[in-house]
């Protein structure tokens, strides 16, 4: 079974504070990536990792940084964290597949709320 | 530029009814896949199906199908004699094939059965 863990189920931060959310997966996938999900905005792709030290900007990639040191490992992290940043964060990975796109493996989610 | 149209925010159905849910998509790729995710309350995505653009048989699993058309860009999914279980977000994807195994997600349809 592919597992992908996140470090918290919940967080509560203050503005202005640096958050780091992380997420490992246990199955060797070279692919991991980090989404927000917002009520009726669906799943929003933050950055993206493709290989170790490898990363690639999503679609709402301001605010936001992340790490990739060892391939097992993605961590987010909210240089400055505000309001606008309280959300629910999901991680994901997904094997790099030669000829075909694979699908992806989700954690629990991390609801991080910022005051 | 992908995207994909989940036009069904929420749907409401009595246990036992069959129900579909839309998913319409746009690539300009004449290679992608497609896949469907469920969300159930307690928050994890589980990955359901896959679809590459050259397969376009429809695929039966238990209660669930899937009718893939690319003649009407539409990657539809039925559950059939619907239970409580099914209640859930569900999530239709797209991955380009130039797009490196990124997916573009709908912004997910909320089902309820009710008993």
């Amino acid at each position: 079974d592919v597992k992908v863990t996140q470090s918290s189920r919940y967080l509560v931060k203050r503005t202005g504070e640096k958050v780091f959310l992380e997420c490992v997966q246990d199955m060797d996938h070279e692919n991991m990536f980090w989404y927000r999900q917002d009520p009726g905005l669906g799943l929003r792709l933050i950055y993206f990792s493709y290989d170790v030290k490898m990363k690639e900007k999503g679609d709402i990639p301001e605010g936001y940084s992340v790490s990739r040191e060892k391939k097992e490992r993605f961590s987010l992290i909210l240089e400055s964290a505000s309001t606008n940043q309280t959300s629910m964060y999901l991680c994901a990975s997904s094997l790099l597949g030669t000829y075909s796109y694979n699908e992806q493996f989700f954690g629990p989610g991390t609801r991080l709320t910022v005051l | 530029a992908q995207k994909v149209t989940q036009a069904q925010t929420e749907i409401s159905v009595v246990e036992k009814e069959d129900v579909t849910l839309d998913c319409v998509y746009e690539t300009r790729d004449t290679t992608y896949y497609l896949f469907w995710y469920k969300q159930p309350p307690s928050g994890e995505l589980v990955f359901l199906i896959r679809r590459n653009s050259f397969d376009e048989q429809n695929e039966i699993s238990g209660r669930y199908s899937w009718n893939f058309q690319k003649s009407t860009s539409s990657f539809n999914f039925t559950i059939t004699a619907s239970q409580v279980v099914d209640s859930a977000v569900y999530f239709c994807a797209l991955s380009e094939g130039s797009n490196a195994g990124k997916s573009t997600f709908g912004d997910g349809t909320t089902l309820t059965v009710k008993p």
